[in-house]
């Protein structure tokens, strides 16, 4: 039973181009959630999908930045015209039914480096 | 405003000593998470509660709904508990809003 998965793990990319980061939920969960961590920050909420929908975006940057959950395939968090304050660790979770009484599991993350 | 504070911040302590970090929060919340986040940056969720005390293995999580206050304790502390460990609370809502953890590392 695999737990969540991101990938790729490490990923470097020069100023202006564009970061793909992908999610893949634990098996038998709909819900997913994007965190940010910057470098020495903490964790911050940037977005919340089920399938095919974004409940809630009230976290992530007004431009550039764009999340999506297909009906099939994983999550994917979209950075387009990288700058170098887009450097950080960026950690998906899923959760089965979306409730604020559900644990989140958390993915490795993907550690996003501009330069 | 929904905050989450957590002390302290940094926490040296010997191998074999009873560790508490604390967390404090704003307002009334329906869930609280306890993070542990490893040196190589892995994320692992210890404990979720909305009210009275969990237990696994020498971790213990309480929380007082009154008091907007929930603590992890570890009992016989040992170096590879070392880690950051993160308060995470849900405000009514499904977002969770983090503490800014507390690094913990334990002497041999």
């Amino acid at each position: 039973n695999a737990g969540v998965m991101q990938n790729p793990r490490h990923l470097v990319r020069r100023r202006g181009q564009e970061a793909r980061l992908r999610c893949s939920p634990m098996k038998g969960h709909s819900h997913v959630y994007w965190y940010r961590q910057l470098p020495e920050e903490g964790l911050k909420f940037m977005v919340y999908l089920q399938k095919e929908n974004i409940i809630d975006e009230s976290g992530m940057p007004k431009e550039r930045f764009s999340a999506e959950f297909p009906k099939e395939g994983p999550s994917i968090l979209r950075i387009q015209q990288v700058v170098r304050g887009d450097s950080a660790a960026y950690f998906c979770a899923s959760s089965p039914r979306g409730q604020n009484t559900d644990t989140q599991y958390f993915g490795p993350g993907t550690r996003l480096t501009v330069l | 405003k929904n905050e989450v504070e957590q002390s302290p911040q940094n926490l040296t302590a010997q191998e074999g000593e009873f560790i508490t970090i604390n967390c404090s929060y704003s307002v009334g919340i329906s869930a609280l998470h306890w993070l542990q986040q490893h040196p190589g940056g892995g994320i692992v969720s210890l404990f979720m509660l909305s009210s009275g005390k969990k237990k696994h293995g020498r971790l213990i999580a309480t929380i007082n709904i009154q008091e907007k206050h929930s603590s992890l304790h570890i009992t016989a502390s040992h170096p590879r508990d070392s880690a950051v460990y993160i308060c995470a609370v849900y405000f009514g809502n499904e977002k969770l809003t983090f503490g800014t953890g507390t690094r913990l590392t334990i002497i041999p």
